[in-house]
């Protein structure tokens, strides 16, 4: 079984400033992915970041990078310089043989 | 070309109605995938395909019949559906044939609204 925990049900930020989002995952599997999804309103859903879980180096992608924790069970999301175009519901996800979702978190971005 | 397309986008069905959700990529991906969304929740996995053939249902009601015709196409068909069966559905693919570590793309969804 794997179980994926998002406790930030809402978060705000300044635009230009920098959030984490925080995600914890656990598994009995030691082969897994991690994974942010962001979904904006009304809009489909799109890979923000990917993660390994036997590689050590944290995943970046521009303005987006994680902090993956492995012992903690611990992957969070850091978007840095925010934008307007951030603001959205972000999914964190666990695979094995299947993706699970976290219950997400909606961020606001505030100019 | 990085696209899933869903159709209908919006769908409004009666408890005795037959309909069908339709979902495509021309990415040649061999895994496609089916989860329901309600409001404020996460995605929650229905059904997946790996090449053409089913590998997992997540003990779905037998309302929802899926259907993977070939590699590009994923149809969920819909019949004597209820009122809580009303979500956004939403339609995925991989490269990789279980999913288990690539990237899954997703289509816009079909609103569905059953009365």
């Amino acid at each position: 079984a794997q179980t994926v925990t998002q406790s930030q049900p809402e978060m705000s930020v300044q635009e230009a400033e920098t959030v984490t989002l925080s995600c914890t995952y656990d598994t009995s599997e030691s082969d897994y992915y991690l994974f942010w999804y962001k979904q904006p309103p009304s809009r489909q859903m799109i890979l923000v970041i990917r993660q390994e879980a036997y590689k050590q180096q944290n995943a970046t992608e521009n303005r987006f990078s994680v902090n993956f924790q492995k012992a903690a069970k611990s992957f969070s999301l850091k978007i840095s310089d925010s934008q307007l175009g951030d603001a959205a519901m972000y999914f964190c996800g666990g695979a094995t043989n299947k993706l699970i979702f976290g219950t997400g978190t909606l961020l606001a971005v505030q100019p | 070309d990085t696209e899933v397309t869903q159709t209908p986008k919006h769908l409004v069905m009666g408890m005795t109605n037959k309909k069908s959700l339709k979902c495509e990529q021309h990415m040649g991906h061999r895994a496609m995938y089916w989860y329901k969304q309600k409001a404020k929740k996460p995605p929650e996995l229905m059904f997946v395909y790996s090449y053409e053939k089913l590998s997992i249902n997540e003990s779905v009601p037998s309302r929802f019949s899926p259907e993977c015709p070939n590699s590009s196409l994923l149809n969920l068909h819909l019949h004597a559906l209820q009122p809580e069966d009303s979500a956004l559905y939403l339609c995925a693919s991989s490269q990789g044939v279980t999913g288990k570590g690539d990237t899954q793309y997703f289509g816009p969804g079909t609103r569905l609204t059953v009365l």
